[in-house]
């Protein structure tokens, strides 16, 4: 059984350059969940969808972030332009149903490094 | 405003004894909660969760209570084995936004042979 994949692992990048993390949920589960993890913030929500749709974005930092999930298979999380304290691990998850009644299957992670 | 807290960064025990990892939340309509389980290089894994609607979830050597009148829930491990080193989060969530799990900020158990 596939888990939920991330790419890339790891990305190295300079500051104003843009970069696109992906992932690609179970198959079935209809709600998909970006996650970032900081050192200062811990664990944080950054979006989620429900069946594609964008259910809350308000844990999105600013307009440099965006988020897309075109199908039920795939989904990206765009930063431009990056910035050093963008640096942290991006994580997907996805769950058949909504976070908190589900258990959410977590990807392993997209670690970003701004430069 | 950090509304699940998990005060201790870290707890060490020897095999074979009790783990106790605690946290507190101060959202009231939180009513659902969640363990997870965080090796390094991975993505966190789900461990036990409990409803508020009860006190008490018990999965082989993991257990879970839950004080409501305390805001307050602990995850036990017995017997505490080497390979449950890692890192625990602790997750909350309200039936009104039943989408948005609130994490703490984890707290790394080392178990010691």
């Amino acid at each position: 059984d596939a888990g939920v994949i991330q790419s890339p692992r790891h990305e190295v990048t300079e500051m104003g350059q843009e970069v696109t993390l992906r992932c690609k949920p179970i198959s079935g589960h209809n709600s998909l969940f970006w996650y970032r993890q900081t050192m200062m913030r811990g664990l944080e929500l950054l979006i989620y969808f429900n069946n594609n749709v964008p259910i809350d974005d308000s844990g999105m930092p600013e307009d440099r972030f965006s988020a897309k999930m075109p199908n039920a298979s795939f989904s990206t999380l765009k930063i431009q332009p990056s910035e050093p304290r963008d640096s942290a691990v991006y994580f997907c998850a996805s769950s058949f149903g909504l976070a908190g009644r589900w258990e959410l299957f977590f990807g392993e992670g997209s670690r970003l490094t701004v430069l | 405003d950090q509304q699940v807290k998990q005060n201790s960064p870290s707890l060490s025990v020897q095999e074979g004894r009790i783990s106790i990892l605690n946290c507190d939340y101060t959202n009231s309509m939180f009513d659902y909660f969640l363990w997870y389980k965080k090796y390094p290089a991975e993505g966190p894994t789900f461990l036990i969760s409990i409803s508020s609607i009860k006190d008490k979830n018990e999965d082989g050597r993991f257990t879970v209570f839950l004080n409501k009148s305390a805001k307050h829930l602990s995850l036990h491990i017995v017997p505490s084995q080497p390979g449950d080193s890692a890192v625990y989060f602790c997750a909350a969530s309200a039936n009104t936004n039943a989408g948005k799990s609130t994490f703490g900020d984890g707290t790394t158990l080392t178990v010691k042979p």
